[in-house]
């Protein structure tokens, strides 16, 4: 079927370890995004890759950094300067522009990173 | 910078009865997409019903409406005959331009809780 995973579902990690998270579509949709969700906060935007090998940040890119190699993944780095990043954070694509496109975001079912 | 706001954090409806909850957003442009997605407890991101702003008919699916007021900004989710499964939370999400894989911008959400 298709859709997007992420990977792992939950994740410890320590203080001063950097994280990569896994998000894989096989949807052929060109974007990409990263969204991180605190209590309270909704849904903010860390990084958005519109086409393979480019990418840009968001709202709360500090601390983060993304690669886009192929169009099927978008992995998201959580460093070690990210001070606060106990979250949880979600993967979405969308399909190409135009009137046929949906506009809408197709969502994984996020990855639960907890700093000890 | 577009941004959205929902005013109610916390609602709650007894089982069957109908609620509406608001969403505002602030932006210059003319057309544009409105989302309203739904979080259940499993963290997964369902879309309810999108609005596209050049089209003056309000959406709607099965149970769930919305009122769209342009002029107004303002774009409320109407849930009939409301049912157990509907309690979630809920997030309204903008996105301009209508064409263009550009990323949604998320109101804070509004915590729905269905009393039987």
């Amino acid at each position: 079927d298709g859709g997007i995973t992420q990977s792992p579902k939950y994740l410890f990690r320590k203080e001063g370890q950097n994280v990569t998270l896994s998000c894989e579509q096989n949807l052929n949709h060109d974007a990409m995004y990263w969204y991180r969700q605190d209590p309270g906060q909704g849904l903010r935007l860390i990084y958005y890759s519109q086409i393979v090998n480019d990418f840009q940040k968001g709202d709360i890119a500090e601390g983060y950094s993304v690669s886009r190699e192929k169009k099927e993944s978008f992995p998201l780095t959580v460093t070690s300067a990210q001070k606060n990043p106990t979250a949880f954070y979600l993967c979405a694509s969308s399909m190409g522009s135009g009137r046929a496109s949906t506009g809408e975001l197709f969502f994984g079912e996020g990855s639960r990173l907890t700093v000890l | 910078a577009q941004t959205v706001t929902q005013s109610q954090p916390e609602m709650s409806v007894q089982e069957a009865e109908t609620v509406t909850l608001s969403c505002t957003y602030d932006t210059s442009e003319s057309d544009y997409y409105l989302f309203w997605y739904k979080q259940p407890p499993s963290r997964q991101m369902i879309l309810v019903i999108r609005q596209e702003a050049y089209k003056q008919q309000n959406a709607t699916e099965n149970r769930f409406s919305v009122n769209f007021q342009k002029a107004a900004k303002s774009f409320s989710l109407k849930i009939s005959d409301s049912q157990l499964g509907d309690a979630a939370m809920y997030f309204c999400a903008y996105r301009f331009p209508h064409s263009g894989n550009t990323p949604l911008v998320f109101g804070k959400g509004t915590r729905l809780s269905v009393i039987a």
